[in-house]
């Protein structure tokens, strides 16, 4: 069971907007402005889209946003395009042992 | 450019142990901190630890511990992870990924390796 909770599956149509929840507790999510999101393709490795809850690296498009509000983590996705259908990881340090800990993954579908 | 090229594909029987290598380049190896992270097939990304390139000082998952080791050599800006007592459940696809930020663990992972098939079978 993974540590962070993330819906298993969302859907939307192009050029609409969805978010896609991550959800923890006051030991990770919560406690540390240390969350990044992923976008993973089938057969491909992961790519970086959000890192420190809400800063966007160099190279990825401002469609992607992120936030956090207690121990829930969003990504927002605007104007959704055919190329963002994918699986989404959220990521979270923690302050248990295991200080590093990823969700279970999201399905987002482009109807 | 960045890159991290990992090791080729392994098939190992139940009990051996793997040793995936991830070579980077494009950027100052000793400055940003490693992780590995494994997929097993159809599943989610599993957080396996990570290594301080210029220390040397590592991090493990609790459920890897006693069973996972993390070395570096930095002559040739090479991190190494070897996994031992493999079992079926250890198949999956094992990822190198470099930290985003430098000299900090906890932020996100920006670039990553190809990925390295690890298959435990008798």
């Amino acid at each position: 069971q993974s540590a962070l909770t993330q819906p298993a599956s969302v859907s939307g149509s192009p050029g609409q907007s969805i978010t896609i929840s991550c959800t923890g507790t006051n030991s990770d999510v919560g406690a540390y402005n240390y969350v990044s999101w992923y976008q993973q393709h089938p057969g491909k490795a992961p790519k970086l889209m959000i890192y420190d809850v809400s800063d966007r690296p160099s190279g990825v498009s401002n469609r992607f946003s992120g936030s956090k509000s207690g121990s829930t983590a969003s990504l927002t996705i605007s104007g959704l395009q055919a190329e963002d259908e994918a699986d989404y990881y959220c990521s979270s340090y923690t302050t248990s042992t295991t200080p590093w800990v990823f969700g279970g993954g999201t399905k987002l579908t482009v109807l | 450019q960045v890159q991290l090229v990992q090791s080729g594909a392994e098939v190992k029987k139940p009990g051996a142990s793997v040793k995936v290598s991830c070579k980077a380049s494009g950027y100052t190896f000793t400055g940003y901190y490693m992780h590995w992270v494994r997929q097993a097939p159809g599943q989610g990304l599993e957080w396996m630890g990570w290594i301080n390139p210029n220390s040397g000082d590592t991090k493990y998952a609790q459920k890897f511990r006693g069973r996972v080791t993390m070395t570096r050599d930095t002559s040739i800006s090479t991190v190494y992870m070897e996994l031992s007592r493999l079992t079926s459940e250890d198949t999956a696809v094992y990822y190198c990924a470099k930290s985003v930020l430098p000299d900090l663990a906890a932020a996100g992972l920006d670039y990553w390796g190809q990925g390295t098939l690890v298959t435990v079978s008798s």
